[in-house]
């Protein structure tokens, strides 16, 4: 079964800072897609990236930065220099090849003050 | 190019009544997902329609809730009677396909069951 872990419930951290959310996935297929959202107070959910299981390439944009690693099944993602338009929570998500269906971590409460 | 709507976007009711949420997906988007997020949880799927037929209700708790996409465009979700236990956002996505195409989500409804 596939299950999508972010052990950190809350971080709080002040303008300008750096700051790494943490992802662990586990999954029995070989090929599947990992993925982060972003929900601001408003609630909708906003797709970030989407990175598939055979390309382990980090990705960097703007501010945002992704490290995923299958070795450690981890997918983490950092905000450099970080914005208080930065506060949300951030959802990790898996989705196995051939499938619709989302399977979401809990999320991270992201709370960048002035 | 215009989002997912819901309405409303804010509903309280007492346990034991009923209520019904709408969703309009983008235009063209043959998929259309509800999902369940429970306060301090990722969503959750509760239904996945490819236009008007079902495609994945497992996890749809069938004996109060229902779900309808009669003309493949936009949704209704229903729960009749409502459990203290659905306060929660039902949020609706949709996506041009199943499988590898990336869902959109709407702002969701904030339902409160007192």
């Amino acid at each position: 079964a596939q299950k999508v872990t972010q052990a950190q419930t809350e971080i709080s951290v002040v303008e300008k800072e750096d700051v790494t959310l943490d992802c662990v996935y586990e999954t029995r297929d070989t090929t599947y897609y990992l993925f982060w959202y972003k929900q601001p107070p408003s609630g909708e959910l906003v797709f970030l990236i989407r990175r598939n299981s055979f390309d382990e390439q980090n990705e960097i944009s703007g501010r945002y930065s992704w490290n995923f690693q299958k070795s450690t099944s981890s997918f983490n993602f950092t905000i450099t220099a970080s914005q208080v338009v930065d506060s949300a929570v951030y959802f990790c998500a898996l989705r196995e090849s051939g499938y619709s269906t989302l399977t979401f971590g809990k999320g991270t409460m992201l709370l960048v003050s002035p | 190019e215009a989002g997912v709507a819901q309405s409303p976007r804010y509903k309280i009711i007492e346990k034991r009544q009923s209520v019904a949420f709408w969703c309009n997906p983008i235009s063209g988007h043959a998929t259309l997902y509800w999902y369940q997020q429970i306060l301090g949880q990722g969503p959750k799927l509760l239904i996945q329609f490819q236009n008007n037929g079902v495609v994945d209700d497992s996890q749809l708790p069938k004996d109060r809730f229902s779900a309808e996409r009669l003309k493949g465009v936009d949704s209704t979700l229903k729960i009749q009677p409502a459990k203290l236990e659905d306060s929660a956002v039902y949020l609706c996505a949709s996506s041009h396909g199943q499988a590898n195409y990336e869902q959109y989500f709407g702002p969701g409804t904030r339902l409160t069951v007192t």
